[in-house]
């Protein structure tokens, strides 16, 4: 299976500042369609998960515009720019490029 | 507006088998494109994909859970069914169904049912 890597585990962030999560791939996530099915999932205390960013870079409808996505290959982040307070909660990589559909481990967002 | 609600037993013994079912509207499973996924979380721990069915009535296992999994759809398009035979402590998590489009991309989720495997 894909391992997807997620660093920091933990983050710790001021109310405005903007930051960075890694996603690596044990595998290149560019299929042989020329997609790269890598997403980026939110998970708010005690709530489900909800869909941030698809495709690497495309951002679901009704998510504000400091998120953002980028990279390539095996190589992925999700940028925040500006936190504000309702983006804090455990964010997730996903792929769907090889079977079965895999997850990061997390990168907790919290206050500091 | 699309919706997804999760049911299930709440507590079962292990060695049992976990029956879930996943009631959505405001999409149809008839649909072309449209997968059903069912996705599980242990308290405190990442996600793990289990199973999914698309609109064709294919389905698709997590080859490590694979012979314990059945999905399933009703005819009517409008529920997904999820069994787990010979549970275990290590069944104990938060089932979610979700929606996965063509995008491989899982846009909306349920509310979540939370299991426990325990004697």
């Amino acid at each position: 299976d894909v391992v997807l890597t997620q660093t920091p585990p933990t983050l710790s962030a001021t109310i405005g500042q903007s930051v960075s999560i890694s996603c690596r791939s044990s595998q290149s996530l560019l299929h042989s369609n020329g997609n790269t099915y890598l997403h980026w999932l939110l998970q708010r205390p005690g709530q489900s998960p909800q869909l941030l960013i698809y495709l690497v870079s495309r951002l679901e409808s009704g998510v504000p515009n400091r998120f953002s996505g980028s990279g390539s290959g095996t190589d992925f982040t999700l940028k925040i720019s500006g936190v504000e307070a309702e983006d804090l909660g455990v964010y997730y990589c996903v792929q769907g490029t090889h079977a079965p559909y895999t997850f990061g481990a997390g990168t907790k967002l919290e206050l500091k | 507006q699309v919706t997804l609600k999760e049911s299930g037993p709440g507590m079962l013994q292990p060695s049992k088998t976990l029956s879930l079912t996943c009631s959505f509207s405001g999409f149809s499973l008839s649909t072309s494109g449209m997968v059903v996924s069912w996705i599980r979380q242990p308290s405190g721990k990442s996600l793990e994909w289990l199973a999914a069915i698309d609109w064709d009535g294919d389905k698709y296992y997590n080859p490590s859970l694979k012979s314990r999994l059945t999905v399933s759809k009703d005819t009517s398009n409008t529920q997904v069914f999820l069994k787990i035979t010979s549970v275990d402590i290590a069944d104990t998590a938060t089932y979610y169904c979700a929606r996965l489009l063509t995008t491989r991309a899982f846009d909306y989720w349920g509310q979540g049912v939370m299991v426990t495997v325990s004697s």
